[in-house]
């Protein structure tokens, strides 16, 4: 399978609760991108990486989300203290560079915070 | 303003229409603009780039203003499959959605 592969698919958190996704990207692709769906919204930005570097963080991103790259290949995205509203998909997606041959899209991690 | 702005629907159209997608953006440094489509609980995935001069894939057609900063996508003699939500994305680095249209094609 040579597509952007996420883990787990789904995953249910009792509130207060640490999480971590992965994400495997696509092995040529040096852009690596986080983003939360809510249902009925568009995906939203939450970070993204060139390689091991991080080059911008959401704003909307409270302390609590932390992303790595650390050798820039796979990714994770750790959640701590989760609340509630943390309940989304997150998705990731890689590219190439500037992305001019767009993006590909994993299969996304659902989020339940109960 | 928004980043990425898109009609709001849903679309609720007969099958065999013609059906246009509208779009604007905000960043006139955007380098790069695709259309998505997203299936209900599934990933986006690329439906089409858009070019300055305009493209064309079988039924879809993808136009770009850049002075206007306005995408649009047009899908002809529509499908019942064609049902989704048509998410429009420019990218000037990182990519920004726009909220997304849903679409319903009515046999």
């Amino acid at each position: 399978d040579t597509g952007v592969s996420q883990d787990p698919r789904h995953k249910i958190t009792k509130r207060g609760q640490n999480v971590t996704f992965r994400c495997d990207p696509i092995s040529e692709h040096n852009r690596l991108y986080w983003y939360r769906q809510t249902l009925g919204q568009g995906p939203e930005f939450l970070t993204y990486f060139q390689n091991e570097a991080q080059l911008e963080k959401s704003r909307l991103l409270s302390d609590r989300f932390s992303a790595e790259r650390p050798k820039g290949s796979f990714s994770t995205l750790e959640i701590q203290r989760t609340e509630q509203g943390d309940s989304a998909m997150y998705l990731c997606a890689s590219s190439l560079a500037y992305g001019f041959y767009g993006y590909t899209f994993g299969s996304g991690t659902r989020l339940t915070v109960v | 303003r928004k980043e990425v702005e898109q009609d709001p629907g849903p679309f609720n159209v007969p099958e065999g229409a013609t059906v246009a997608f509208n779009c604007t953006y905000s960043n006139s440094a955007s380098q790069s603009f695709f259309w998505y489509r997203q299936d209900c609980r599934k990933e986006p995935k690329l439906l089409m780039s858009v070019y300055s001069s305009g493209n064309e894939d079988g039924r879809f057609t993808a136009q770009l203003n850049r002075a206007s900063q306005y995408i649009s996508l047009l899908i002809r003699d529509s499908k019942l499959s064609d049902s989704a939500t048509y998410l429009c994305v420019v990218s000037d680095d990182k990519i920004i959605f726009g909220k997304g249209t849903r679409l319903h094609i009515l046999p």
